[in-house]
């Protein structure tokens, strides 16, 4: 059963920084391309981040784009999101998603909740 | 590359056919995939390569489309159906959502 945990969401400032994590498991994580995608309050989906299996190649929203940064380490199962310079509309419930037939996500994590408020 | 869906919210009954749409603001062939969200869950891929069904996902849910033009439709409406159904394109980065749809009883 493929399981995704995401890690590390919280209370932060205008302008700090954070990293999510997402233990996964389940599946060959270092074939798998991942991504995040992001929730605000009330909200739709929005895309944020994508990897690739062999972390070669990454791709960003421009929302987000110079700010965030997305890594893997497939020793650990892990992806990461690095966050800085964050604003309040940053605002959001980040999900880790593992693509699937192309950069569609067939599995989900429960969510992550990051609050950017002084 | 920007996803419309319509409508925005949609009410309907149990058993009712229901369709919702997603037009691209450019072609994207069939690269398109169809989410459905609780709340407070996380989104459940439907629908890939516009038109393939998700595996365990049942079969009253059908989704057809090429190009810009692209349709989910739900043959016959459970309650555990109602819920925000979201388009997403994976055609290139970023691989945008629509805006959603909500479908109530």
């Amino acid at each position: 059963e493929v399981q995704l945990l995401e890690s590390g969401g919280g209370l932060v400032q205008p302008g700090g920084s954070m990293r999510l994590s997402c233990a996964a498991s389940g599946f060959t994580f270092g074939s798998s391309a991942m991504s995040w995608v992001r929730q605000a309050p009330g909200k739709g989906l929005e895309w944020v981040s994508s990897i690739s299996g062999s972390f070669v190649t990454t791709y960003y929203a421009d929302s987000v784009k110079g700010r965030f940064t997305i890594t893997r380490d497939n020793s650990k199962n892990t992806v990461y999101l690095q966050m800085n310079s964050l604003r309040a509309d940053d605002t959001a419930v980040y999900y880790c998603a593992k693509d699937f037939w192309g950069a569609s996500h067939d599995s989900w994590g429960q969510g992550t909740l990051v609050t950017v408020s002084s | 590359i920007q996803l419309t869906q319509s409508p925005s919210s949609l009410s309907a009954s149990v058993g009712d056919r229901v369709t919702i749409t997603c037009r691209a603001s450019q072609a994207i062939s069939t690269y398109l995939a169809w989410y459905q969200q609780k709340p407070g869950k996380a989104p459940k891929l439907l629908i890939y390569a516009a038109s393939t069904l998700q595996s365990g996902v049942p079969s009253r849910f059908t989704g057809s489309g090429s190009g810009t033009d692209f349709t989910l439709t739900i043959s016959s409406l459970q309650p555990e159906d109602f819920a925000t159904y979201y388009c997403q394109q994976i055609n290139s980065s970023p691989y945008t959502f629509g805006q959603g749809t909500k479908l109530e009883i």
